[in-house]
C-alpha cells in the first residue's frame, strides 16, 4: 500500500490562475479530509468528503474554493483565481470507513502552493 | 469553540533530559485527543491517541479533563525525537472526524 498520494508536490501559479490539487487515498479508504497549513501556523481543517459526497465543508472559504471526490479517481481541491494569501501547504488525509472520530487519519506528503 | 493550544513554539533539551510538550484544549463535550509527529522530510503521522492509553517510542500522554490538558511526556529524550509535534482533537461521536490542530511545537534534542 503506497499510502496517501498527493500531486503535484509543488505548484506555482500566478495570481488569477486556477490551482488543482489531487489526492489519492489509501486503498480501502473512503473518507478524505483536506487541511491547509499557512506559514507559521498549524493545520486547519477545510473539508471532509466521502465518495461523491461532501460531508462537512465548514472550513472551506466561501468563494473560489471547491472540492470533490468522484466515484472513480482522486479527490480534487480546486482553487479558482488564486491570490497570494492562498500560498500554503495543502494536506490530504484519508481514513477507512467506520466510526469516524476514532479512526486514524493517514496523511499525504502535502502540496506546497506558491502564488506569485 | 473548539481550540487546541500548544504554548511553546520551540522546546530545546539535551539528550537524556525529560521532555514535556504542553497541550491544552477547549471543548465542552468529550473530545478524543491525539499527538501527531512530523520528522524531517517525512509526512505527518499519528504518534498516540488518548483512547488507547499506549506508550509509543517511550512517549505517553494522559488526558486531564479537569485541567483540559493532554501533555506529551518522555522521561529521557533521544536525538531521533527531534521533530515537529502537533496536538489535535476530534469532537467525539457526533463529529465528522475532522481534526482540530494546535500550532505545533518543534522539539530539538541536542547531543
Amino acid at each position: 500500500n503506497a499510502g496517501v498520494m498527493q500531486n503535484p508536490r509543488h505548484l506555482v501559479r500566478r495570481r488569477g490562475q486556477e490551482a488543482r490539487l489531487r489526492c489519492s487515498p489509501m486503498k480501502g479508504h473512503s473518507h478524505v479530509y483536506w487541511y491547509r497549513q499557512l506559514p507559521e501556523e498549524g493545520l486547519k481543517f477545510m473539508v471532509y468528503l466521502q465518495k461523491e459526497n461532501i460531508i462537512d465543508e465548514s472550513g472551506m472559504p466561501k468563494e473560489r474554493f471547491s472540492a470533490e471526490f468522484p466515484k472513480e479517481g482522486p479527490s480534487i481541491l480546486r482553487i479558482q483565481q488564486v491570490v497570494r494569501g492562498d500560498s500554503a501547504a495543502y494536506f490530504c488525509a484519508s481514513s477507512p470507513p467506520g466510526f469516524r472520530s476514532t479512526y486514524e487519519q493517514y496523511f499525504g506528503p502535502g502540496t506546497r502552493l506558491t502564488v506569485t | 469553540a473548539q481550540r487546541v493550544t500548544q504554548p511553546e513554539k520551540l522546546l530545546s533539551v539535551f539528550k537524556g533530559a525529560p521532555v514535556e510538550l504542553k497541550c491544552n484544549y477547549s471543548y465542552s463535550g468529550s473530545p478524543e485527543l491525539f499527538w501527531y509527529v512530523q520528522y524531517s522530510r517525512q509526512r505527518l503521522q499519528l504518534l498516540l491517541r488518548h483512547i488507547s492509553r499506549e506508550s509509543i517510542k517511550g512517549f505517553t500522554a494522559d488526558l486531564n479533563k479537569g485541567e483540559t490538558s493532554f501533555h506529551l511526556k518522555k522521561p529521557f529524550a533521544q536525538e531521533e525525537d527531534s521533530a515537529m509535534y502537533y496536538c489535535a482533537l476530534t469532537a467525539g461521536s457526533s463529529n465528522t472526524g475532522k481534526l482540530i490542530f494546535g500550532q505545533g511545537t518543534t522539539l530539538q534534542v541536542k547531543p
